[in-house]
């Protein structure tokens, strides 16, 4: 069975600080991973996706996440935050021949003070 | 522009009342999920649909059921509330798998946090 573990439920920095959130998943077979983020009183929105070639994926907002197949993660970075990025943060996986369930993270609350 | 819909933002109910929750999306897309949203565990998937008619369950079913009648409209059923279903509820909608197996973006709706009192 697959598992995503988000190891801080919360992350708190400064705007224009870097920030990284990090994921790491367990699978026995390849996988194809999310994220997603919440922004308050909203529902989720696709923030970027890994699903085969170059390992670096990017979003157009000035997120990027690297997928390390050796160490099973792809954490999510970025190298200076603003405020309207304060959010919750969903890493999730899926399988090629079932994609159509997403299994989900616990979540990272991201709180970005001025 | 993509767009889901839920019936409602918030909900307050009795326990053992029957609650429907109602999601719309107007992209003509196959596929559609309820999950449940609590703090500390993520979203969970209570049940999802692939087609009209057609159901199957997710990791969390017990004490909810779905109906799909018509291809927009997929209805969360709650038989009788209890507390514990005191939660945010999202809905979902994706197109069909295409043939090269790449996933689709699922798009959710805003949710609704239902209450239980």
């Amino acid at each position: 069975a697959q598992s995503v573990t988000q190891l801080d439920s919360q992350v708190p920095v400064f705007e224009e600080a870097p920030v990284e959130l990090r994921c790491n998943y367990s699978s026995s077979v390849s996988v194809y991973l999310f994220w997603y983020v919440q922004y308050p009183n909203q529902g989720l929105q696709l923030l970027l996706k890994y699903l085969s070639g170059s390992t670096l994926v990017e979003s157009i907002n000035g997120f990027e996440a690297e997928f390390n197949k050796s160490q099973t993660s792809f954490h999510l970075r970025k190298p200076s935050v603003h405020i309207s990025d304060t959010a919750e943060y969903f890493c999730a996986v899926s399988l090629p021949y079932n994609t159509d369930k997403l299994i989900f993270g616990t979540g990272t609350r991201l709180q970005v003070f001025p | 522009d993509v767009k889901v819909t839920q019936s409602s933002r918030y909900l307050v109910k009795r326990t053992g009342e029957k609650v429907f929750l109602e999601c719309v999306q107007d992209m003509d897309h196959e596929n559609m999920f309820w999950y449940r949203q609590d703090p500390g565990l993520g979203l969970r998937l209570i049940y999802f649909s692939y087609d009209v008619k057609m159901k199957e369950k997710g990791d969390i079913p017990e004490g909810y059921s779905v109906s799909r009648e018509k291809k927009e409209r997929f209805s969360l059923i709650l038989e009788s509330a209890s507390t514990n279903q005191t939660s945010m509820y999202l809905c979902a909608s994706s197109p069909t798998r295409g043939l090269a197996g790449g996933t689709d973006t699922q798009y959710f709706g805003p949710g609704t946090r239902l209450t239980v009192l």
